[in-house]
């Protein structure tokens, strides 16, 4: 079966602008977390949707935000980009329900100038 | 919150040592998973432990998880270059999942 797709996989913004990503999950999986990812940092969690709601969120500023269609696609935005933003963005699928493994993407490379 | 912390940061070894990363939680995990992200990749899943003082192996490779279920290892036998990349444990309380910052690993042949 397909596995998780991101998109874009590169991406260069300039500081003040928006940006949206996007999240396709493996089918059947209701669970997409999303994590920031710079070097030395590991990874952060930014948030978790589950059934088209924010199960969970991690200490980001509200700049940043995503939401879950009823596909279970997600999209990721940021707003108002600083230079600090530059980094990977993956986000993850799983099937949600209790203990069970999370499959990455490729990830989106974030890159602000 | 739920807090996860990895040591060490960094390991750098030579081809046929032993490795071994540590992973700590501030509250009881439900279960704690392992995944490897190999240099310009992406974290793929290795294994899960569920159990108090849960055991297992995958070739050289042996994981743990602690009787209280706030800790979990893994030890590396004999380190091959294949083994380079950043090692991350997740634990996972109810349905939040946090990683650790992970432990980069570097294997000189």
């Amino acid at each position: 079966k397909a596995g998780v797709t991101q998109t874009p996989r590169y991406l260069i913004k300039t500081r003040g602008q928006q940006v949206t990503l996007s999240c396709s999950p493996i089918s059947g999986h209701r669970s997409v977390s999303w994590y920031q990812q710079t070097p030395g940092q590991g990874l952060q969690f930014l948030f978790e949707y589950f059934s088209e709601t924010q199960r969970n969120k991690g200490n980001f500023p509200g700049r940043f935000s995503g939401r879950q269609f009823s596909n279970s696609r997600s999209e990721m935005n940021v707003s108002t980009l600083e230079l600090g933003d530059s980094a990977l963005y993956l986000c993850a699928s799983s099937l949600g329900a209790g203990a069970s493994e999370a499959f990455f993407g490729q990830g989106t490379r974030l890159t602000v100038v | 919150g739920q807090q996860v912390m990895q040591i060490p940061q960094y390991q750098h070894v030579q081809e046929g040592e032993d490795f071994t990363t540590y992973c700590n939680s501030s509250t009881t995990l439900s279960n704690i998973q392992w995944y490897k992200q190999r240099p310009g990749g992406h974290p793929v899943f290795l294994i899960q432990l569920v159990k108090s003082g849960e055991v297992k192996k995958q070739k050289r490779l042996t994981f743990q998880f602690g009787e209280a279920k706030k800790n979990s290892s893994l030890h590396i036998t004999a380190t091959q270059t294949t083994d380079v990349g950043t090692y991350f444990c997740a634990g996972q309380n109810n349905n939040d999942m946090r990683f650790g910052a992970g432990t980069r690993l570097t294997v000189k042949p």
